[in-house]
């Protein structure tokens, strides 16, 4: 069982818009501005998309956004492309123990 | 800009160590923390740990009696040794660059922003 909490999988039209949930606890997600979300596609690496809950690394498209309310942070991933189909997976410092926790991820389907 | 290449035996026999190796080409070792991740087949991330160029170390609790990650500088590689294997530890091994944040005095280290492509060890006899 993971540490953080996703849902198995979200999907959405080309154009639409789709986010994507990622909870925590007070220890993790709540607790430090110290969230990441990674893009894997199949037989890949994952790829840095979003850190320290909303910072986009260079060469990500906008399209790309990070936020967090409480102990649940999201990627919202706008105006869906083909391209956009993988799995994403959050991930947060975990104050606790002083590591790095991952949620199980979520499979993005573009329909 | 900054590749890692990750290499060592794809199979490992249950109870003995896998032992893996991460290159670093196109930049020094010593101005960043490298870390270790895995995918088991058909699932998610898991964090192994991390070290920087001076030997500090940090580890996944669960983990953490089997694990040993280790640095050379002059060969600009890292390295993860783990323990006592059996089949729950077959997987894809990443080795990643470890980025940071900083607030209130201390850095937190928890983002990897440049990934090597991964190599598959599988546990069997």
């Amino acid at each position: 069982q993971s540490a953080l909490t996703q849902p198995p999988s979200a999907s959405g039209s080309p154009g639409q818009s789709v986010t994507i949930s990622c909870t925590g606890t007070s220890s993790d997600v709540g607790g430090y501005n110290y969230v990441s979300w990674y893009q894997q596609h199949p037989g890949k690496a994952p790829k840095l998309m979003i850190y320290e809950v909303t910072k986009r690394p260079s060469g990500v498209p906008d399209r790309f956004s990070g936020s967090r309310s409480g102990y649940t942070a999201s990627l919202t991933v706008s105006g869906l492309q083909a391209e956009d189909e993988a799995d994403y997976y959050c991930s947060s410092y975990a104050g606790n123990n002083n590591y790095v926790v991952f949620g199980g991820g979520t499979k993005l389907t573009v329909l | 800009q900054v590749q890692l290449q990750e290499s060592g035996p794809g199979l490992v026999k249950p109870s003995e160590t896998l032992s893996l190796t991460c290159t670093v080409s196109g930049g020094s070792i010593s101005s960043y923390y490298w870390s270790w991740i895995r995918q088991p087949p058909g699932k998610g991330l898991e964090y192994i740990g991390y070290i920087n160029y001076s030997g500090s170390t940090n580890y996944n609790p669960s983990l953490k009696s089997r694990v040993t990650i280790s640095v050379d500088t002059s060969k600009n590689q890292f390295s993860l040794k783990l323990s006592s294997v059996t089949a729950a530890d077959t997987a894809v091994y990443y080795c990643a660059r470890v980025g940071s944040g900083y607030s209130y005095g201390s850095y937190y280290y928890y983002y990897m922003d440049v990934w090597g492509k991964g190599t598959t060890v599988t546990v069997s006899s």
